[in-house]
């Protein structure tokens, strides 16, 4: 079956350092999307890329989507405390099964 | 907040019992998926039901069942509770008007269980 993979699985960066997670596919995804979970939280969508090799931006965060449309990646721009959280991809769309990646747990150090 | 409403927020039951978990999809929504999350884990999709029908299964034990009522609300039951069976049970909404969509979810707060 499908598998989404995610890396790294953890991440601690100095708070006004860049991150970014990667998402990757077994098989070709039809769309991706992003969900981010706050700690104690419920994830909560993000973004959703559809075109193979879209890039779309909302403010300090940049989801890319790879040409073969079997990756993802999520870069933040000089991360915030307010980033922390787990930041999820998951397939979308398409006759596929739901499927969530494994996660990247963010720690910000301020 | 999501719209979507899941009780009891939390749940403490003992090995061998069995429970029932309530999720009220968004006004509008057809579909509803369940998840589990253990502790600091990813989601696993455990099921999937479509106006009132099954439309996909994941990694969803025998011990556990769900259904979809005529009016949109799940329920999640699971029996001879184990150990393991201690974790975060999410629900999640969305439109779905039909296979091939973009079908943006929306998670409840999610319902603690612990089994002791």
């Amino acid at each position: 079956g499908q598998q989404v993979m995610q890396i790294p699985q953890y991440q601690h960066v100095q708070e006004g350092e860049d991150f970014t997670t990667y998402c990757n596919s077994s098989t070709t995804l039809s769309n991706i999307q992003w969900y981010k979970q706050r700690p104690g939280g419920h994830p909560v969508f993000l973004i959703q890329l559809v075109k193979s090799g879209e890039v779309k931006k909302q403010k300090r965060l940049t989801f890319q989507f790879g040409e073969a449309k079997k990756n993802s990646s999520l870069h933040i721009t000089a991360t915030q405390t307010t980033d922390v959280g787990t930041y999820f991809c998951r397939n979308s769309g398409g006759y596929q099964k739901v499927t969530f990646g494994t996660g990247t747990k963010l720690q910000v150090i301020p | 907040d999501s719209g979507v409403t899941q009780t009891p927020k939390h749940l403490i039951t003992a090995t061998g019992q069995r429970v029932t978990l309530r999720c009220s999809p968004r006004s509008g929504d057809l579909s509803v998926y369940w998840y589990q999350q253990s502790l600091d884990q990813g989601l696993q999709f455990l099921i999937q039901y479509y106006n009132g029908e099954e439309r996909a299964k994941g990694n969803i034990l025998e011990r556990f069942s769900a259904q979809q009522f005529p009016d949109l609300h799940s329920e999640l039951n699971l029996s001879s509770l184990e150990l393991g069976d201690s974790a975060l049970y999410f629900c999640a909404s969305s439109v779905d008007q039909g296979l091939r969509v973009t079908d943006t979810q929306y998670f409840g707060p999610g319902t603690r269980l612990t089994v002791l």
